[in-house]
Protein backbone atom coordinates (compact mmCIF):
# COMPACT_ATOMS: atom_id res chain seq x y z
CA UNK A 1 0.00 0.00 0.00
CA UNK A 2 1.58 3.23 -0.97
CA UNK A 3 -0.15 5.18 1.55
CA UNK A 4 -1.71 8.62 1.42
CA UNK A 5 -0.94 10.49 -1.70
CA UNK A 6 -0.64 14.19 -2.01
CA UNK A 7 0.91 16.18 -5.02
CA UNK A 8 2.83 18.76 -5.48
CA UNK A 9 5.02 18.66 -2.26
CA UNK A 10 5.89 22.23 -2.58
CA UNK A 11 4.03 24.57 -4.37
CA UNK A 12 4.71 28.42 -4.76
CA UNK A 13 2.68 30.86 -6.62
CA UNK A 14 1.70 34.17 -6.68
CA UNK A 15 -0.67 36.70 -5.19
CA UNK A 16 -4.23 35.60 -6.68
CA UNK A 17 -2.79 32.66 -8.94
CA UNK A 18 -5.51 29.83 -8.55
CA UNK A 19 -4.00 26.48 -6.61
CA UNK A 20 -5.19 23.04 -6.69
CA UNK A 21 -3.89 20.47 -4.35
CA UNK A 22 -4.38 17.12 -4.93
CA UNK A 23 -4.83 13.64 -2.61
CA UNK A 24 -5.26 10.55 -3.39
CA UNK A 25 -6.42 8.11 0.11
CA UNK A 26 -5.74 4.98 0.66
CA UNK A 27 -7.65 2.35 -1.51
CA UNK A 28 -10.84 1.22 -0.05
CA UNK A 29 -10.99 4.08 2.86
CA UNK A 30 -14.31 6.02 2.55
CA UNK A 31 -13.07 8.47 4.95
CA UNK A 32 -11.00 11.91 3.51
CA UNK A 33 -9.80 14.74 5.63
CA UNK A 34 -8.47 18.12 4.42
CA UNK A 35 -6.12 19.65 7.23
CA UNK A 36 -3.85 22.75 6.99
CA UNK A 37 -1.42 23.25 9.32
CA UNK A 38 0.37 26.60 10.20
CA UNK A 39 2.66 28.19 13.10
CA UNK A 40 -0.10 30.31 14.52
CA UNK A 41 -3.06 28.07 14.04
CA UNK A 42 -1.61 24.65 14.40
CA UNK A 43 -3.92 21.95 12.65
CA UNK A 44 -7.08 23.11 11.59
CA UNK A 45 -9.75 20.66 9.72
CA UNK A 46 -10.55 22.55 6.53
CA UNK A 47 -13.36 19.44 5.38
CA UNK A 48 -14.45 15.65 5.28
CA UNK A 49 -15.61 13.72 3.50
CA UNK A 50 -17.39 10.10 3.98
CA UNK A 51 -17.97 8.12 0.31
CA UNK A 52 -16.99 11.46 -1.93
CA UNK A 53 -19.78 13.63 -0.01
CA UNK A 54 -18.91 16.12 1.78
CA UNK A 55 -20.07 16.37 5.44
CA UNK A 56 -18.85 19.26 7.37
CA UNK A 57 -16.99 21.98 5.88
CA UNK A 58 -17.43 24.24 8.80
CA UNK A 59 -13.36 24.60 8.65
CA UNK A 60 -13.21 26.09 4.89
CA UNK A 61 -11.71 29.47 6.05
CA UNK A 62 -13.74 31.43 3.15
CA UNK A 63 -15.50 30.97 -0.35
CA UNK A 64 -12.11 31.55 -2.21
CA UNK A 65 -11.79 27.44 -0.63
CA UNK A 66 -13.67 24.89 -2.71
CA UNK A 67 -13.20 21.20 -2.27
CA UNK A 68 -14.23 18.25 -4.50
CA UNK A 69 -14.40 14.44 -4.60
CA UNK A 70 -15.23 13.26 -7.56
CA UNK A 71 -14.44 9.62 -7.15
CA UNK A 72 -13.29 7.50 -4.27
CA UNK A 73 -9.68 7.60 -5.32
CA UNK A 74 -8.95 11.30 -6.02
CA UNK A 75 -9.55 14.48 -4.31
CA UNK A 76 -9.07 18.56 -4.96
CA UNK A 77 -8.63 21.34 -2.66
CA UNK A 78 -8.45 24.92 -5.01
CA UNK A 79 -7.74 28.12 -3.58
CA UNK A 80 -8.81 30.76 -6.17
CA UNK A 81 -7.70 33.82 -5.81
CA UNK A 82 -5.09 32.61 -3.46
CA UNK A 83 -3.33 35.30 -0.99
CA UNK A 84 -0.16 35.46 1.07
CA UNK A 85 -2.08 34.12 4.21
CA UNK A 86 -2.69 30.94 2.46
CA UNK A 87 0.66 30.45 3.12
CA UNK A 88 1.01 27.00 5.28
CA UNK A 89 1.37 23.24 5.31
CA UNK A 90 -1.90 21.19 3.90
CA UNK A 91 -2.25 17.92 4.83
CA UNK A 92 -5.21 15.05 3.29
CA UNK A 93 -5.73 11.84 5.52
CA UNK A 94 -7.70 9.27 5.14
CA UNK A 95 -9.53 6.56 7.21
CA UNK A 96 -11.93 3.62 7.26
CA UNK A 97 -15.53 4.01 9.30
CA UNK A 98 -15.55 0.78 10.87
CA UNK A 99 -11.87 1.27 11.94
CA UNK A 100 -11.93 5.27 12.37
CA UNK A 101 -10.80 5.18 15.85
CA UNK A 102 -7.23 3.80 15.16
CA UNK A 103 -7.15 7.17 13.92
CA UNK A 104 -6.20 7.87 10.06
CA UNK A 105 -3.14 8.11 7.36
CA UNK A 106 -2.06 11.46 6.91
CA UNK A 107 -0.06 12.39 3.77
CA UNK A 108 3.53 13.80 3.51
CA UNK A 109 1.62 17.30 3.03
CA UNK A 110 1.53 19.94 0.21
CA UNK A 111 3.90 23.53 1.38
CA UNK A 112 2.34 26.43 -0.19
CA UNK A 113 3.82 29.79 -0.49
CA UNK A 114 1.73 32.37 -1.96
CA UNK A 115 4.07 35.77 -2.58
CA UNK B 1 -17.00 18.83 21.70
CA UNK B 2 -13.90 18.33 22.23
CA UNK B 3 -10.52 19.75 22.98
CA UNK B 4 -6.79 19.07 23.61
CA UNK B 5 -4.26 20.95 25.77
CA UNK B 6 -0.38 20.47 25.65
CA UNK B 7 1.14 22.45 28.07
CA UNK B 8 4.86 22.73 26.89
CA UNK B 9 5.45 24.32 23.24
CA UNK B 10 8.95 22.89 23.37
CA UNK B 11 10.32 20.11 25.53
CA UNK B 12 14.63 20.45 25.51
CA UNK B 13 15.82 16.98 26.94
CA UNK B 14 19.51 15.10 27.07
CA UNK B 15 20.18 12.42 25.00
CA UNK B 16 19.18 8.79 27.31
CA UNK B 17 17.21 11.07 29.91
CA UNK B 18 13.86 10.19 30.43
CA UNK B 19 10.44 12.57 29.43
CA UNK B 20 7.21 13.22 29.89
CA UNK B 21 5.01 15.39 26.85
CA UNK B 22 2.22 16.10 28.52
CA UNK B 23 -1.80 16.54 27.43
CA UNK B 24 -4.89 16.71 28.73
CA UNK B 25 -8.51 16.74 27.07
CA UNK B 26 -12.08 17.97 27.73
CA UNK B 27 -14.85 15.85 26.52
CA UNK B 28 -18.07 15.30 27.93
CA UNK B 29 -18.44 12.08 26.14
CA UNK B 30 -16.33 9.00 25.97
CA UNK B 31 -13.15 9.33 23.79
CA UNK B 32 -10.69 8.05 22.06
CA UNK B 33 -7.05 9.55 22.57
CA UNK B 34 -3.67 9.46 19.97
CA UNK B 35 -0.49 10.48 20.00
CA UNK B 36 1.09 11.33 16.72
CA UNK B 37 4.48 12.30 15.75
CA UNK B 38 5.84 14.93 12.77
CA UNK B 39 9.59 14.65 11.88
CA UNK B 40 10.66 17.67 9.65
CA UNK B 41 8.95 17.77 6.16
CA UNK B 42 7.61 14.87 6.43
CA UNK B 43 3.37 13.76 7.85
CA UNK B 44 2.15 12.80 10.77
CA UNK B 45 2.46 9.42 12.13
CA UNK B 46 0.53 7.29 14.36
CA UNK B 47 2.62 6.77 17.66
CA UNK B 48 0.03 5.17 19.86
CA UNK B 49 -3.05 5.13 20.83
CA UNK B 50 -6.21 4.58 23.78
CA UNK B 51 -9.26 2.80 22.93
CA UNK B 52 -10.38 1.19 25.94
CA UNK B 53 -9.11 -1.45 28.31
CA UNK B 54 -5.51 -1.24 29.74
CA UNK B 55 -4.64 2.80 31.20
CA UNK B 56 -1.00 2.22 29.87
CA UNK B 57 -0.76 1.94 26.27
CA UNK B 58 2.32 1.03 24.47
CA UNK B 59 3.47 2.59 20.96
CA UNK B 60 6.35 2.38 18.46
CA UNK B 61 9.58 3.69 19.02
CA UNK B 62 9.97 3.19 22.80
CA UNK B 63 7.06 5.31 23.67
CA UNK B 64 4.32 4.78 26.01
CA UNK B 65 1.25 6.02 27.57
CA UNK B 66 -0.43 6.25 30.30
CA UNK B 67 -4.49 7.42 30.14
CA UNK B 68 -6.14 8.86 33.39
CA UNK B 69 -9.84 9.58 33.02
CA UNK B 70 -9.62 11.17 36.78
CA UNK B 71 -7.08 14.08 35.51
CA UNK B 72 -7.98 13.83 31.90
CA UNK B 73 -5.15 13.35 30.79
CA UNK B 74 -2.98 11.17 28.80
CA UNK B 75 0.62 11.85 29.00
CA UNK B 76 3.21 10.67 27.07
CA UNK B 77 6.40 9.09 28.17
CA UNK B 78 9.95 7.81 27.29
CA UNK B 79 12.29 6.45 29.62
CA UNK B 80 15.11 7.40 27.22
CA UNK B 81 15.19 9.28 24.57
CA UNK B 82 17.36 9.28 21.52
CA UNK B 83 18.63 12.20 18.69
CA UNK B 84 16.15 10.59 16.51
CA UNK B 85 13.35 11.31 19.02
CA UNK B 86 13.79 14.94 17.98
CA UNK B 87 10.33 15.85 16.03
CA UNK B 88 6.68 17.53 17.11
CA UNK B 89 4.14 15.68 18.98
CA UNK B 90 0.69 16.06 19.09
CA UNK B 91 -2.05 14.65 21.28
CA UNK B 92 -5.09 14.00 19.56
CA UNK B 93 -8.34 12.78 21.06
CA UNK B 94 -11.94 11.84 18.68
CA UNK B 95 -15.49 11.48 19.87
CA UNK B 96 -18.41 10.33 18.76
CA UNK B 97 -19.87 8.51 14.87
CA UNK B 98 -18.03 6.42 12.91
CA UNK B 99 -15.54 9.36 11.31
CA UNK B 100 -14.34 10.08 14.85
CA UNK B 101 -13.17 13.59 14.25
CA UNK B 102 -9.54 14.27 15.55
CA UNK B 103 -9.00 17.41 17.23
CA UNK B 104 -5.56 18.12 17.95
CA UNK B 105 -3.69 19.78 20.30
CA UNK B 106 -1.10 22.51 19.65
CA UNK B 107 1.96 20.19 20.26
CA UNK B 108 5.02 20.25 21.54
CA UNK B 109 8.50 20.60 20.00
CA UNK B 110 10.74 17.58 21.41
CA UNK B 111 14.40 18.57 20.92
CA UNK B 112 16.75 15.94 22.31
CA UNK B 113 20.20 17.62 22.65
CA UNK B 114 23.81 15.21 22.70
Amino acid sequence: DAGVIQSPRHEVTEMGQEVTLRCKPISGHDYLFWYRQTMMRGLELLIYFNNNVPIDDSGMPEDRFSAKMPNASFSTLKIQPSEPRDSAVYFCASSLSEQGHYGYTFGSGTRLTVV
Amino acid sequence: AQSVTQLDSQVPVFEEAPVELRCNYSSSVSVYLFWYVQYPNQGLQLLLKYLSGSTLVKGINGFEAEFNKSQTSFHLRKPSVHISDTAEYFCAVSGPGSARQLTFGSGTQLTVLP
